[in-house]
């Protein structure tokens, strides 16, 4: 079974500051993919990455990046110079060979103005 | 733009009501999922299906049941609801396969059993 970690609960930055948010993963299968998704108050999930367990090669798509280490296990986001928009709950999650889509609790991000 | 639909964004139902939760998706997929997320835990996996007629249970079946008679739609149900079923409820879709294409999820179903 597959199982994800996202230690922090609630982040809060001032805007225009980064924020970096940790995800740990554990599976026993040899291949997988990762996910971010983004949540806003809206409810929606909102697909942001995925990253297969043979690509990691980190990305930056504008003010998102990403860091995956297979070596450790980690998945982490970030964010670069925050926007009030950006306030949302951010999840990491997990499919492994049986396409279950096992998620962390989640980050609580709060961008004050 | 491809989707998956909720029937309800909005449920209000009474202790002991059978309840159906309707997730309709058009994007051929062959895998479908039914979430429930509560504050501080995340979203955990109630239900999944593979195929037309197929189910599986995930981490919290008890007290749900499924449907999937058409490929297209994936029913939730809830025998007898009761107050510690209040919650969101997420329908999500997916090709068969790894991850191929991702996962579409829906808008949510706020449930409330009072």
């Amino acid at each position: 079974a597959q199982k994800v970690t996202q230690a922090q609960t609630e982040i809060s930055v001032v805007e225009k500051e980064d924020v970096t948010l940790d995800c740990v993963y554990e599976t026993r299968d040899t291949t997988y993919y990762l996910f971010w998704y983004k949540q806003p108050p809206s409810g929606e999930l909102v697909f942001l990455i995925r990253r297969n367990s043979f690509d990691e090669q980190n990305e930056i798509s504008g003010r998102y990046s990403w860091n995956f280490q297979k070596s450790t296990s980690s998945f982490n986001f970030t964010i670069t110079a925050s926007q009030v928009v950006d306030s949302a709950v951010y999840f990491c999650a997990v499919a492994g060979g049986n396409n279950r889509l096992a998620f962390g609790k989640g980050n609580q991000v709060v961008v004050i103005p | 733009d491809v989707k998956v639909t909720q029937s309800s964004r909005y449920l209000v139902k009474r202790t002991g009501e059978k309840v159906f939760l309707e997730c309709v998706q058009d994007m051929d997929h062959e895998n479908m999922f039914w979430y429930r997320q509560d504050p501080g835990l995340g979203l955990r996996l109630i239900y999944f299906s593979y195929d037309v007629k197929m189910k599986e249970k995930g981490d919290i079946p008890e007290g749900y049941s499924v449907s999937r008679e058409k490929k297209e739609r994936f029913s939730l149900i809830l025998e007898s609801a009761s107050t510690n079923q209040t919650s969101m409820y997420l329908c999500a879709s997916s090709q068969q396969g790894r991850g191929l294409g991702g996962y579409t999820f829906g808008s949510g179903t706020r449930l409330t059993v009072v």
